[in-house]
């Protein structure tokens, strides 16, 4: 176990429609990351936030943002979903170590 | 920009095989490197790291890598693969000192025959 949870595991959305992907990162750990693994592919940063500030963003457009709160918790929203948003989307947290912990993900698949 | 490339999209081995993913990243500059691993239905789980210090790097479960500066790699490496090592292998790379974004390989999925 790694300390980090996600939910929801599985959700189904249609085109248009927003999402919110919620995290709760280990204990401690003050710096969150979202990755967005596409089948058959390696995840793909999307961004990561320090202290409730987003300190950095991958090529991913601005209909993708995030919250961190002050419990090192973390949200993903997805607004106007389009079909290759499906995917498995991964909350990491770290100690600022260097290593990452990652939660078992949450499964998007948008119809 | 900064990429991570694993050369084999899918291994199969026989159990008791010797395994051997190739792992390469484009950075030229200080990088720590990583190996996941991902089972059927699991999270991703850290297998081993590299931040300095001695290239050769051993990790969980009999795993271990070898970081090569000069060719840019960080294989990893098992003596004798098990059928429980079925899964799916990830190269990451982290460049220092740029807000821990880790980069990613494509992955590799290694199935193990009985």
């Amino acid at each position: 176990e790694t300390g980090v949870t996600q939910s929801p595991t599985h959700l189904i959305k249609t085109r248009g429609q927003q999402v919110t992907l919620r995290c709760s990162s280990q204990s401690g750990h003050n710096t969150v990351s979202w990755y967005q693994q596409a089948l058959g592919q390696g995840p793909q940063f999307i961004f990561q936030y320090y202290r409730e500030e987003e300190n950095g963003r991958g090529n991913f457009p601005p209909r993708f943002s995030g919250l961190q709160f002050p419990n090192y918790s973390s949200e993903l929203n997805v607004n106007a979903l389009e079909l290759d948003d499906s995917a498995l989307y991964l909350c990491a947290s770290t100690p600022g170590t260097g290593e990452l912990f990652f939660g078992e993900g949450s499964r998007l698949t948008v119809l | 920009a900064q990429s991570v490339s694993q050369h084999n999209h899918h291994v199969i081995l026989s159990e008791a095989a010797s395994l051997e993913l190739g792992c390469n990243y484009s950075y030229g500059g200080t990088v720590n490197l990583f190996w996941y691993v991902q089972y059927p239905g699991q999270h991703l789980q850290l297998l081993l790291k590299y931040f300095s210090g001695d290239p050769l790097v051993k990790g969980i479960k009999g795993f271990e890598a070898e970081f090569i500066k000069s060719k840019f790699s960080f294989n990893l490496r098992k003596p004798s693969v098990q059928w429980s090592d079925t899964a799916e292998y990830f190269c990451a790379a982290v460049v220092y000192n740029q807000g821990g974004k880790l980069i990613f390989g494509q992955g590799t999925e290694l199935s193990v025959k009985p």
